[in-house]
Parts: structure tokens; sequence; C-alpha cells
């Protein structure tokens, strides 16, 4: 079946600019995850989503970054008035279960943003 | 100091010969133990899962787990110019989130 999948692919923009970042998890998933990959560095947890719960912002860098999902499937991760520190690779992942035990995360291909 | 310590590399090594990997770890609590393995523009992938202390192997790779030395390591056998790609160890305890290594990049030449 379909993975988990995101877009763009690649995004360049300005610093200051407001960003979209999408992902579709896999169908029935109800978990779900931002993460960001900067180079050298392991994966930073942004955001968490489980079913109807509140979602777990905790990762959240500054108040610059926020995220929603809709409907329990789709989510997006805006980042707003970017800065060059924001360049990364964002990551979503997703998992049939709540982070317990057995929890296996898919991920996505990524986001490669470039904040010039 | 991070919870998870992993060596970036890059690890270079010639086909056929097995590739170590390894990372520690500060957390006790850490239960359940992952490799991902990272392709080159790709999301990372599941690659081994063990619980608690001890050995799995599956096919051409053995995952360690020493929870005494909060140590685990990742070896692969014969290793192939396919098996190039960045490994990254994930941790998390019974309930919480997966705490992940910086990745290795490891690189196998013909």
């Amino acid at each position: 079946g379909a993975g988990v999948s995101q877009s763009p692919s690649n995004k360049v923009t300005e610093k200051g600019k407001d960003v979209e970042l999408r992902c579709d998890p896999i169908s029935g998933h109800t978990a779900l995850y931002w993460y960001r990959q900067s180079l050298g560095q392991g994966l930073e947890f942004l955001i968490y989503f489980q079913g109807n719960s509140a979602p777990d912002k905790s990762g959240l860098p500054s108040d610059r970054f926020s995220a929603e999902r809709t409907g329990g499937s789709v989510s997006t991760l805006t980042i707003q008035r970017t800065q060059q520190e924001d360049s990364a690779v964002y990551l979503c992942a997703s998992s049939l279960r709540p982070p317990t035990d057995e929890e296996t995360q898919y991920f996505g291909p990524g986001t490669r943003l470039l904040v010039l | 100091q991070k919870e998870v310590e992993q060596d970036p590399g890059p690890l270079s090594v010639p086909e056929g010969a097995i590739v170590s990997l390894n990372c520690t770890y500060s957390n006790s609590a850490f239960q359940y133990f992952m490799w991902y393995r990272q392709y080159s523009r790709k999301g990372p992938e599941l690659l081994m899962y063990t619980y608690s202390s001890g050995n799995k192997e599956d096919g051409r790779f053995t995952a360690q787990v020493d929870k005494s030395s909060k140590y685990i390591s990742l070896f692969i056998r014969d290793s192939q110019p396919s098996d190039s790609a960045t490994y990254l160890c994930a941790m998390k305890p019974s309930w919480g989130k997966l705490q992940f290594g910086a990745g290795t990049q490891v690189v196998v030449t013909p």
C-alpha cells in the first residue's frame, strides 16, 4: 500500500517568508510525528498527534512553528517568518499505535527546506 | 549531553567486510532499541527492532543490546555497495518518544 507522502519535496524560500509543509500519513495510522533533521544531527522531535487528543508540542523550537492535523489524517507544519537556521529536512512519520511498546514509525521522504 | 551518542563517521569499508556500528545512551529507562537505515534523500526505514538485552539476527544483520553497559551495536556481514547509507540508532522507554542518534554514514566501496 501507499506509504507516508510529503510535499513539497524541496522548498526554497526567502528569510522572513512563511512556509507550509504537508504530510499524508498511511491510511488508518492514528499517530503522526514531525521531526527535523539538520546536517550531522539526529532527528529532532517537533510535534506528535494521536487521534483526537491534544498534540504534544513539546519539541517545537519557537512560537514561529505550528502544526495541525485535520480530520485525523493530513497534517500541515507551518513555519512563520522563516530564518536561515530553519534550513533542514523536515520528516513526517506515522504509526498504527500510540507510542507504546511495539510502536513502529514509518517515515516519509522528507521536505528539504532552504531559507536564503 | 545528548541522551543517545552515535559517531557520525563516515565509515568506509571494502565490499565483503563486516560493518560495525554502535551507540551509547544514558537513560536506563530505554527498553526498545531500533536501527534505521536512511538512503540519500530518502526517509529512514526500520531495519532492526530489539527489546531489552540480547542479540537479534536477520540475514546479514545482527543487532546487540547490552543494557548493563548502555551500549547497542549493529553488525552487517558481507557488506555490499547497496548497504551504503546512513544508519541511525533509536531507542525508547515502554511509553515515550523515540530518541535518535545522529546517524553514522557508511560507505561500502566495490
